[in-house]
């Protein structure tokens, strides 16, 4: 079955730079989404790009989709401590509502 | 909203015994998923609902697990008898149908010793 890929694994900033991390899948898609995830909480949705869209903002975060390559970006510019977490993609094969997640990037912004 | 609830947050038990995992959805989600999170796996998708019916229990690992949806709102994900390889952080998520992201639970952590 599809899943997301992410790379790097791990991430170590200093506050106020941007982190990129990167997500790969197998099969066509319907839309990709990507989640974050506190020590010890529930995923938390961040941000849902659709098959047909090549880029999508939501205040800090840019997301890329290349559906070309399988592959997209989220972008998080000027981190901040809070920003801590792992991140996950997932991905919702054409008419499906499944997601399957990656295994997740950790993330840590030193202050 | 309270968002999706689960219940316990934390669960201790010993091999063999009975454990019940609760998730309330949000209101007006008819989609629910339950995931379970270990460091060797990550997510693995164990059974998912639409309209209160299962759809994939492809996940389930084994006969011992068993879930049920028996309103809109509520869910129960069962296992027994417990086994220590049962240890991990049980998510429930729920959502809309189609393409707008899932709201997950904070999860109940299970230990099985």
């Amino acid at each position: 079955s599809q899943q997301g890929e992410e790379d790097p694994q791990a991430l170590s900033i200093q506050e106020g730079e941007n982190a990129t991390m990167n997500c790969s899948y197998k099969t066509s898609i319907n839309n990709l989404q990507w989640y974050r995830q506190n020590s010890g909480r529930g995923l938390v949705h961040l941000i849902l790009i659709r098959s047909n869209e090549r880029e999508k903002h939501s205040g800090r975060l840019r997301v890329t989709l290349d559906t070309s390559k399988k592959s997209s970006s989220l972008l998080i510019t000027a981190s901040r401590a809070a920003d801590t977490a792992s991140y996950f993609c997932a991905t919702d094969a054409e008419g499906n509502n499944r997601l399957a997640f990656g295994k997740g990037n950790q993330v840590v912004v030193i202050p | 909203d309270a968002g999706v609830i689960q219940s316990p947050r934390h669960e201790v038990t010993e091999m063999g015994q009975e454990v019940t995992l609760r998730c309330k959805l949000i209101s007006g989600h008819n989609s629910l998923f339950w995931y379970r999170q270990t460091m060797m796996r990550g997510l693995e998708l164990l059974i998912y609902f639409n309209n209160n019916v299962p759809i994939d229990d492809s996940g389930m690992p084994e006969d011992r697990f068993s879930a049920k949806m028996p309103n809109a709102s509520f869910s129960t994900l069962k296992i027994q008898p417990s086994e220590p390889r049962d240890s991990a952080v049980y998510f429930c998520a729920s959502s809309f149908p189609f393409a707008y992201g899932y709201t997950f639970g904070s999860g109940t952590r299970l230990t099985v010793v």
